[in-house]
This record gives structure tokens, C-alpha cells and sequence, in this order.
């Protein structure tokens, strides 16, 4: 079975202050991928980032970065210099590879508020 | 990828009545997933969405409740039967497509159901 954990329900953080979001996951599989979204309070859901479980690389996309390490079973999020926009439901969530266990796995969420 | 049209974006609906949700994608998808967000929670998937056959539900969501059709490798709906207030969600559809080794997934717009 695939379990994602986010520990942290609610984060408020002001303007300009970096931010971790933790995400901790499990899963029998050796080959699967990870993911975060966000949720705006519009409802969609906004892709952010993917990666499979052969690629330990950290990935840096503007104020975006992102950690995985398969030691930890961890994939963590940071927001560098955060801004009021980033205010957000973020989700991690995961994947297997093959059939039913292609289907997407949520953690809990974790509500970021950027205040001013 | 893929581009999703979900409707309806949102409805109200009495108690005791039935809601069908569309979700049509713009190319053929082998696999397409419904989810749930109660208010406040995380999503919940509901089934996998198989073209010509029975959808696959998850525990805790039964065909009676959540018929789901899916005549063809774009199009499915999701039926909410039956409805009470607890039923009050957003819908999401969700498409799984592999592309450059690995899979992806976008999710329609949603649709924001209220039942009075």
C-alpha cells in the first residue's frame, strides 16, 4: 500500500521568509514518482513538479526547490523569499508504475499562508 | 498534455436528487480517475475509469452511489445518486499519460457541488 504523510497541516510564514514543506512517503514499490500541487483557493489543482525514483536530484525552479531523498523516503519543498501569491493548499502525492498502482496517492495537504 | 473540460464547474442540488459530471479530454488516455474533496480534506479517489468495462472503485464508494461511465478513450461522466448534504464535494477528473518514460497527470477544473 502507498501512504503519503505531511506532517505539517497549517504553516503561516510573512513575506520574503523561506519555507520547507515536509512530505514523507511510503511504498513497496521500486519504481514510482513523486509530485506536488497546488491548490489555490480557486479549487484547481496546479501541477508544480514530478519525479521518479531513479532521479535523486534536487531541482531548483526559481523560487522553487525541491529535496528528495530516498534514504529518508522524503520529498520536501521549500519556497525561497515566499510572496503573498504562494498562498495555497500544497499537496504531495504519489505513484506506482503499473497498473492499479498508477493511481495517485495524496498527503493530507498542508496550508501555507503568506501574510504581508 | 492533456487538456481537460470538466462540467459543470458548480451546481447546488436538492437532497435526493442525482448530479452526472463530464469529463472530456482533448486526446485518448488509457487511464482516467475520479476524485473527491470534502471540504477542508485532501482527495480521495473514488474509481478508475476503464473504457468499455466496469469502473474500479476504491473502498468505500459503491456503483450505486458513484456510477461512472466511459464509453470511448476520451470522455467519461461521474454520477453522484441520491444526494445529501455530505455529498457536498468538489469532483475532480483526472487523466494518467506516459510520455518521455514517465507518467503525468492532469486534472480537469473541478466541479464545486452543493447540496441543500
Amino acid at each position: 500500500a502507498q501512504k503519503v504523510t505531511q506532517a505539517q497541516t497549517e504553516i503561516s510564514v510573512v513575506e520574503k521568509e523561506d519555507v520547507t514543506l515536509d512530505c514523507v512517503y511510503e511504498t513497496r514499490d521500486t519504481t514510482y514518482y513523486l509530485f506536488w500541487y497546488k491548490q489555490p483557493p480557486s479549487g484547481e489543482l496546479v501541477f508544480l513538479i514530478r519525479r521518479n525514483s531513479f532521479d535523486e536530484q534536487n531541482e531548483i525552479s526559481g523560487r522553487y526547490s525541491w529535496n528528495f531523498q530516498k534514504s529518508t523516503s522524503s520529498f520536501n519543498f521549500t519556497i525561497t523569499a515566499s510572496q503573498v501569491v504562494d498562498s495555497a493548499v500544497y499537496f504531495c502525492a504519489l505513484s506506482g508504475s503499473f497498473g492499479s498502482a498508477r493511481q495517485l496517492t495524496f498527503g493530507s495537504g498542508t496550508q501555507l499562508t503568506v501574510l504581508p | 498534455s492533456a487538456v481537460i473540460s470538466q462540467k459543470p464547474s458548480r451546481d447546488i442540488c436538492q437532497r435526493g436528487t442525482s448530479l452526472t459530471i463530464q469529463c472530456q479530454v482533448d486526446s485518448q488516455v488509457t487511464m482516467m480517475f475520479w476524485y473527491r474533496q470534502q471540504p477542508g480534506q485532501s482527495l480521495t479517489l473514488i474509481a478508475t475509469a476503464n473504457q468499455g468495462s466496469e469502473a474500479t472503485y476504491e473502498s468505500g464508494f459503491v456503483i450505486d452511489k458513484f456510477p461512472i461511465s466511459r464509453p470511448n478513450l476520451t470522455f467519461s461522466t461521474l454520477t453522484v445518486s441520491n444526494m445529501s448534504p455530505e455529498d457536498s464535494s468538489i469532483y475532480l477528473c483526472s487523466v494518467s499519460e506516459q510520455g518521455r518514460g514517465d507518467y503525468g497527470y492532469t486534472f480537469g477544473s473541478g466541479t464545486r457541488l452543493t447540496v441543500v
